[in-house]
């Protein structure tokens, strides 16, 4: 079993402030790390797919960096929306398991 | 875009029936997840496919079984059936056995089990 593990588990965060969280995991047998949204009463959704060590990849207001080395990721949400209230995971991928992290719970707040 | 449907999405059963929870694909996607979402302890892995007729077990196999007679259908069979088994369980698929891609996923299903 990859150990992977994201932080904080649960974040508030008023409406129009900046956040980030982690996802750690091994940085051995890496082969690609996934940021997913899931939004209540809906399925995962793929927000990013990083590879490479330095990856960054940005969505509108959502970005993720990657560091292959050291074996994190961050996620970072610029000006919050009530919209992003979700729970965002991280899942990394080695030879042929894919293990994802508990998740981080956001709630923006009005 | 891709869909991944899963059969049903609430189920009620009872202790020691065999439940079975169909998922199927619309993208020729090689590979396929069963996952079990629980509080506190995020998606796990129960069983993965990435052709027809194989199977992998993932990080929690016991008490669960999978069969994949064709590539867009695969299906995790709960033998008999115990209360430790209720839970939410996603479908998923990725395009390649190899690839980085993403994994789409079904609405999942609520098993409830009395």
């Amino acid at each position: 079993i990859l150990n992977v593990e994201q932080s904080p588990q649960s974040l508030h965060v008023q409406e129009g402030d900046s956040t980030n969280f982690t996802c750690s995991f091994p940085s051995s047998n890496f082969y690609a790390l996934h940021w997913y949204r899931w939004e209540t009463a809906k399925s995962p959704e793929a927000l990013f797919v990083m590879t490479l060590n330095g990856d960054e990849k940005k969505k509108g207001r959502i970005s993720a960096t990657l560091n292959t080395k050291e074996g994190y990721s961050y996620l970072y949400i610029k000006g919050s929306q009530p919209e992003d209230s979700a729970t965002y995971l991280c899942l990394a991928r080695g030879n042929e398991k894919l293990t994802f992290g508990t998740g981080t719970r956001l709630t923006i707040i009005p | 875009d891709v869909k991944v449907t899963q059969s049903s999405r609430y189920l009620v059963k009872r202790t020691g029936e065999k439940v079975f929870l169909e998922c199927v694909q619309d993208m020729d996607h090689e590979n396929m997840f069963w996952y079990r979402q629980d509080p506190g302890l995020g998606l796990r892995l129960i069983y993965f496919s990435y052709d027809v007729k194989m199977k992998e077990k993932g990080d929690i196999p016991e008490g669960y079984s999978v069969s994949r007679e064709k590539k867009e259908r695969f299906s995790l069979i709960l033998e008999s059936a115990s209360t430790n088994q209720t839970s939410m369980y996603l479908c998923a698929s990725s395009l390649l056995r190899q690839g980085p891609e993403k994994l789409f996923f079904g609405s999942g299903t609520q098993l409830s089990v009395l």
